[in-house]
């Protein structure tokens, strides 16, 4: 079974609609984080937790909200999506490792398409 | 505004010739990491650096991290079709940034038979 898990694997939604992507890992890891990838841009921080009680914004926050379940779980929330939130969005973990480098290993991702 | 610049974009070459990747900034890491992302997949870690001029190699790919920890380069030698993928490097960021990586935007390499 896969380390890091997302569902739903594609959605296609309308505007206006609200949407929400789940993530699942059993890694064990303290860190998650939310990601979207548009070609050309690469992967841009959406939101990232630390920590169960640890919410944090990421570069492009605006139009989106997470909540920390549990240290397992993070999920991703489109309130009223719109097209241009059309993307590839990856959830990943990481934890700190002995060399203080933040290796992270993420889910196969979720393809969302907004009409 | 991307704080790591990959190039090139694409990179189309045939099994057996040589390619390198490059990942430049004007900022400093910490460390610096690429990954490699198969279609339908999340990226995957191929390596980290740290050290400042670290070389490390992995098979057919040596990868090597600036004197200054602001750019890397990555070298595929004699590349095979499962070579094939998008390579994106990601960078720690010093001070209070750190554990937020910022990644470049990729760079396509497809290597036909």
């Amino acid at each position: 079974d896969a380390d890091v898990t997302q569902t739903p694997r594609n959605r296609i939604t309308k505007t206006g609609k609200r949407i929400m992507l789940e993530c699942s890992q059993t890694k064990g890891h303290d860190r998650m984080y939310w990601y979207r990838q548009d070609p050309g841009l690469g992967l841009r921080l959406i939101y990232y937790s630390f920590d169960v009680k640890d919410i944090n914004k990421g570069e492009i926050s605006d139009g989106y909200s997470v909540s920390r379940q549990a240290q397992a779980k993070f999920s991703l929330s489109l309130e009223s999506a719109i097209p241009n939130q059309t993307a590839l969005y990856f959830c990943a973990t990481s934890d700190r490792d002995s060399s203080s480098t933040d290796t992270q290993y993420f889910g196969p991702g979720t393809r969302l398409t907004v009409l | 505004t991307q704080l790591l610049e990959q190039s090139p974009q694409f990179l189309s070459i045939q099994e057996g010739e040589n390619l390198t990747v490059y990942c430049n900034s004007s900022s400093v890491f910490s460390s610096l990491q690429w990954y490699r992302q198969e279609p339908g997949e999340g990226p995957v870690l191929l390596v980290t650096v740290v050290t400042g001029g670290e070389v490390k190699k992995l098979k057919r790919l040596t990868f090597q991290f600036g004197d200054a920890r602001k750019d890397s380069s990555l070298h595929i030698t004699a590349a095979q079709p499962g070579d094939t993928g998008l390579y994106l490097c990601a960078g720690d960021p010093l001070g209070d940034s750190w554990g937020k990586l910022q990644f470049g935007a990729g760079t396509q390499v497809v290597v036909t038979p």
